[in-house]
């Protein structure tokens, strides 16, 4: 069946450190990839997101990019700031009727 | 900027009471879905509906129910609440149209039955 793997967490790193938490799936046909962020106190937020292979979405400083051959979309930030902390989702959507399908999710706390 | 509501953002209530959270969306979305959220942060769907007067069952069995008599609402009700129903409630809706489109979220309301 479909389903999404992502890094577990808690992830610490201090600030300015280069961030990657990672994801892969696994579907079937070409579903969309996001990445959605939750702060403290809230509901999810959508970070970002791709559609089809070898795209690259973007925001706020994070990337991932959609590679179909090892069926991942790990998320990247260069420099990381105290307000990235959040808990990370990952999710996909493989059809227009179908439900979103998020992963675990993953707590990023990054110290000062 | 998603225009979705949940109240009350957070209800502590006795065992035994009837509740109902409330959802609602301003952006003429067809499909809503409320998820329960645990302490972990893991997401699970109860329900969800592709329409007026359309409802189902999620992946997580629930005690709760929902009703969708109007596209805007989608108000989740437990008859008699329990301290096991203690959790996050989330809210959410879509465009129905294609895979493309993401899900937009309601701020939760966090729900404590003493």
């Amino acid at each position: 069946g479909n389903s999404v793997t992502q890094m577990e967490g808690p992830v610490t790193l201090s600030e300015e450190a280069f961030l990657t938490i990672n994801c892969t799936y696994t579907a079937t046909g070409y579903p969309s990839l996001f990445w959605y962020v939750q702060y403290p106190g809230e509901g999810l937020q959508l970070l970002l997101k791709a559609t089809k292979a070898d795209d690259k979405g973007s925001n706020k400083g994070f990337e991932a990019t959609y590679r179909k051959e090892t069926t991942s979309f790990h998320l990247e930030k260069g420099s990381v700031q105290v307000s990235d902390s959040a808990v990370y989702f990952c999710a996909l959507r493989y059809s227009s009727a179908s439900k979103i399908i998020f992963g675990s999710g993953t707590r990023l706390s990054i110290r000062p | 900027e998603a225009d979705i509501y949940q109240t009350p953002r957070y209800l502590v209530i006795g065992t035994g009471k009837k509740i109902t959270l409330e959802c609602s969306q301003t952006m003429g979305h067809d499909k809503m879905y409320w998820y329960q959220q645990d302490p972990g942060m893991e997401l699970h769907l109860i329900h969800y509906s592709y329409g007026v007067n359309s409802t189902e069952k999620g992946d997580l069995s629930s005690e709760s129910t929902v009703s969708r008599i109007r596209t805007e609402h989608f108000p989740l009700t437990l008859e008699s609440a329990r301290p096991s129903h203690t959790s996050q409630y989330l809210c959410a809706s879509s465009e129905w149209d294609n895979a493309r489109n993401e899900q937009y979220f309601g701020p939760g309301t966090r729900l404590t039955v003493t």
